[in-house]
């Protein structure tokens, strides 16, 4: 069955520097997501990308975030100058452009400690 | 409360046991989904049903909803150790984003 997968499972940083999530979604999936769940708390959206663009973004996607799709299989997230507050596991999701009723399918998150 | 809360936030039952958790929300939806989360581990899609559905199966799964009341359950019926996990529900009003609750964390005991 495809899955969304996500690299790396965990990345430490130090406070300041600059990280990249990167995750493949499934392939011939068109909407992908960014979430993010601090540690005990509840999982909160991000960001939606669809054709390219930025279809929707929540108030906590200030400048420091940013995505990409590199190619034709790679979606990233990039904060460019991460703090103590951004330490969360962060999930990315896809879902199919047609399908009804609208699953998403979520991959196995990136755990970020920011140091 | 915000969108997606649940209740109880913790269960603690015996094996064999149901288990009922309950969803509360307080926008109009497109769906309502429920995933399960191991310890630290990623999102696993149990089920999902939509706004004109009252009941859904899928194997131990029940899930209802009654967007009158702007409300869900998950009934997970002769539970296993195996199914001690963190349960969230998430809304989904236009198709886009979904909206997590708090979670609801069950332990089965054995």
């Amino acid at each position: 069955e495809p899955e969304v997968t996500q690299t790396p499972s965990h990345q430490v940083t130090q406070m300041g520097q600059e990280v990249i999530l990167r995750c493949v979604p499934i392939s011939n999936h068109l909407y992908f997501y960014w979430y993010r769940q601090i540690l005990g708390q509840k999982v909160e959206f991000l960001v939606s990308f669809y054709n390219n663009e930025i279809s929707e973004k929540s108030e906590i996607f200030d400048d420091q975030f940013s995505v990409e799709r590199p190619d034709g299989s790679n979606f990233t997230l990039k904060i460019r100058s991460t703090k103590l507050e951004d330490s969360a596991m962060y999930f990315c999701a896809s879902r199919d452009v047609v399908a009804d009723p609208y699953e998403q399918y979520f991959g196995p998150g990136t755990r970020l400690t920011v140091t | 409360s915000q969108q997606g809360e649940e209740d109880p936030q913790a269960l603690s039952i015996q094996e064999g046991e149901n288990a009922t958790m309950n969803c509360s929300y307080k926008t109009s939806i497109n769906n309502l989904q429920w995933y399960r989360q191991n310890s630290g581990r990623g999102l696993v899609h149990l089920i999902l049903i939509r706004s004109n559905e009252r009941e859904k199966h899928s194997g131990r799964l029940r899930v209802t909803l009654d967007t009158s009341k702007k409300s869900s359950s998950l009934l997970i019926t002769a539970s296993r150790a195996a199914d001690t996990a963190s349960y969230f529900c998430a809304t989904d009003r236009y198709g886009n984003k979904l909206v997590f609750g708090a979670g609801t964390i069950l332990r089965v005991k054995s």
